[in-house]
């Protein structure tokens, strides 16, 4: 199993930009997450997903979309960056407990 | 939700075994104890997790006291590659789903330094 991956590794965008976030499992995992890490700081949810067609918001959503039309993908749009998400980006996923998260390596994106 | 509380940051000797205290003191019955770790620029990674026995995996042991209100992980043989921040969580582990439950609430963690 590849576990949880992510494309890009890293994006340099300019202000105003749009962008989507891969992310990819193939654990067969119904829970995926995306949450965004600042630096020295704490993991903040910004989406989840409980299944196909399901997804809610979590604590920072704004600025940002997600869909969620097959099991395995749980891609992540940027609409109009701003430098305030300039930040670390990860994509996870769990099968039967939210707590048990399995997490891709990160997208590093700067707005400039 | 339990307020953890770790100390900042940890030194062990290579091939020694680590261990990660780890108080949260007003943990309730159905609370579990979670632990993940991050190293530099990865995503976290699950460790492990119990409820009230100890519990014992590939990567590590949680021991937790019997009135549930402080834990320790233990890596028995500390690598170098086990220089990481190390979270404990404590969270209810329901089926049901909503809201902030899928929030992972990371805190500051233990930086251990696994040194040669």
């Amino acid at each position: 199993n590849a576990g949880v991956t992510q494309t890009p590794k890293f994006r340099i965008l300019k202000i105003g930009q749009s962008m989507t976030l891969q992310c990819a499992q193939d654990m067969n995992h119904n829970y995926m997450y995306w949450y965004r890490q600042d630096p020295g700081m704490g993991l903040k949810l910004i989406y989840y997903s409980v299944g196909a067609g399901i997804t809610d918001k979590g604590e920072v959503p704004n600025g940002y979309n997600v869909s969620r039309s097959t099991t395995e993908d749980f891609p992540l749009r940027l609409e109009l960056a701003a430098p305030s998400q300039t930040s670390v980006y990860f994509c996870a996923s769990s099968y039967s407990s939210p707590y048990e998260q399995y997490f891709g390596p990160g997208t590093r994106l700067t707005v400039t | 939700d339990a307020k953890t509380t770790q100390p900042p940051s940890m030194d062990c000797a290579e091939g020694r075994a680590a261990n990660l205290p780890c108080n949260h003191s007003t943990i309730s019955g159905n609370e579990y104890v979670y632990w993940y770790r991050q190293i530099h620029s990865q995503g976290p990674q699950y460790i492990i997790h119990g409820l009230k026995n100890n519990e014992t995996n590939e990567m590590a042991s949680l021991i937790i006291t019997e009135d549930r209100k402080s834990s320790t992980l233990i890596l028995p043989h500390a690598t170098l590659r086990d220089t990481a921040v190390y979270y404990c969580i404590v969270r209810s582990s329901g089926r049901g789903y909503g809201g902030s439950q899928g929030n992972l609430i990371f805190g500051k963690g233990t930086k251990l330094s696994v040194k040669p």
